[in-house]
């Protein structure tokens, strides 16, 4: 079984400044892990994920996430935050290889990001 | 390349009417497909999948069914909707291999 914690529903921060979107997640299996962006009204997007190697993973829109297993963490980050990020963000983990599992995703329940000028 | 279509974008049903919802994917052959649910302040609710024609599997139990007439073909449908089915679903879709999920752009439903 899978879950997936996104610490706070609404994150709010200024133009050029650091945006930290945490999410934690427990997984029985070694977890593949997704971070997706919903703008509004819109289908999800693929940020970016992590399945094995490098832990620090980049993604588009200058996003970046590091899996930290011993915290069982996967922390999103952007260095100077930019008006257009402003959205809902959703982690997402799944239980890895094989089958149906790659969309078998669970989801966190979303943080809203607000950008300030 | 690959697209996902989804529609209607926006749906206002009265309660005990049905419904259908339909996805197609083009550009690939034999994907899974999905159907996620996005209730008002909740996450998103993976509610079937399929990995082929005619093959459904659901992931919890409700008031709607899905079903695959075709490879690229999803349908999700009620025959009498509930208040709450309100939300916002989505249909996604995936290759095995890959890991990597691609979804439509969302059906608004609104039961009133």
């Amino acid at each position: 079984a899978q879950s997936v914690t996104q610490l706070g529903s609404h994150v709010s921060v200024s133009e050029g400044a650091l945006v930290l979107l945490r999410c934690n997640y427990s997984s029985s299996v070694p977890p593949y892990l997704f971070w997706y962006v919903q703008y509004p009204n819109q289908g999800l997007q693929l940020l970016l994920k992590y399945t094995t190697g490098a832990t620090l993973v980049k993604g588009i829109n200058g996003f970046e996430a590091e899996f930290k297993k011993s915290e069982t963490s996967f922390h999103l980050t952007k260095p100077s935050a930019h008006m257009s990020d402003a959205a809902e963000y959703f982690c997402a983990v799944s239980g890895g290889v094989g089958g149906t599992s790659y969309g078998k995703l669970t989801f966190g329940q979303g943080t809203i990001l607000t950008v300030h000028p | 390349s690959q697209t996902i279509h989804q529609w209607p974008a926006t749906l206002v049903q009265p309660v005990g009417s049905p419904l259908s919802l339909e996805c197609t994917v083009e550009g690939t052959s034999n994907p899974n497909l999905y159907w996620y649910r996005q209730a008002a302040g909740r996450g998103l609710q993976l509610l079937f999948y399929s990995v082929g024609i005619g093959q459904i599997s659901s992931e919890v139990p409700q008031n709607l069914s899905a079903s695959r007439p075709q490879d690229r073909q999803f349908i999700l449908s009620s025959k009498k909707l509930l208040l709450s089915d309100s939300g916002f679903y989505l249909c996604a879709w995936s290759v095995r291999g890959p890991e990597k999920l691609f979804f439509g752009s969302g059906t608004q439903l609104s039961v009133l």
